[in-house]
């Protein structure tokens, strides 16, 4: 049963910390979206890639978010330096077909509590 | 620009009475559409998605959704609830132009009593 794995699934740390949240999407998959979930705000979208190469980060703050895929099974999303504001639920997910036409397959999240 | 609307934030329903969560959508083209559910402490796992053909798509544990292009809804449904449908409901449509993004709604807790 192929699923996307999130590590970890939960992180505390104290502001001006650095934070690194780790995707591994479901093989084969060429499409992966960062999330982040709040009560306030919802689902956003953070930032998403095709074939590794980032298409969108527009939903994420420039100043200290950055995402990268090192390779085809590791997607990594950092917060430097982490701010109270920034606790939430992250989420990744992986697809792969068409443009918009296939599902999205969500990973369990990174419950993300910075003091 | 494409967006979605799900009007209420919760909806209750009896155990095996039918159930409807509502959304509207807006798009320029072609809608694409989807339902995701959010169990607590869990990721969005999706249900059903219309692209095109039957207006009536069926999806995931007994739900099903109706494309309505005049009325630019596309409520999900169930004909008999179950205590374990309790959760979050997000409906969704494809962002403009050629693009695997997703614009969420706001979700929808959907509470079913025994």
């Amino acid at each position: 049963d192929a699923r996307v794995t999130q590590t970890p699934r939960h992180k505390v740390t104290e502001m001006g910390q650095e934070v690194t949240m780790r995707c591994q999407p479901i093989l084969g998959h060429n499409t992966v979206f960062w999330y982040r979930q709040t009560m306030m705000q919802g689902l956003e979208l953070l930032a998403y890639f095709r074939n590794r190469a980032p298409l969108d980060d527009s939903g994420m703050p420039k100043d200290r978010f950055s995402a990268e895929m090192p390779d085809a099974t590791l997607a990594t999303l950092k917060i430097q330096p982490s701010e109270p504001r920034d606790s939430a639920v992250y989420f990744c997910a992986s697809g792969f077909g068409p443009p918009g036409i296939y599902e999205q397959y969500f990973g369990p999240g990174t419950r993300l509590t910075v003091t | 620009a494409q967006s979605v609307a799900q009007p209420e934030d919760q909806v209750n329903v009896a155990e095996g009475n039918p159930l409807t969560v509502k959304c509207t959508y807006s798009v320029s083209g072609n809608p694409y559409l989807f339902w995701y559910v959010q169990y607590p402490n869990r990721g969005l796992q999706f249900l059903l998605k219309y692209i095109t053909g039957d207006n009536l798509v069926k999806g995931s544990y007994g739900f099903e959704a109706e494309f309505n292009k005049s009325q630019t809804s596309f409520h999900l449904k169930k004909p008999s609830a179950l205590v374990s449908d309790s959760a979050l409901y997000f409906c969704a449509v494809r962002a403009g132009g050629a693009t695997n993004k997703l614009i969420f709604g706001t979700g929808t807790l959907l509470a079913v009593q025994p």
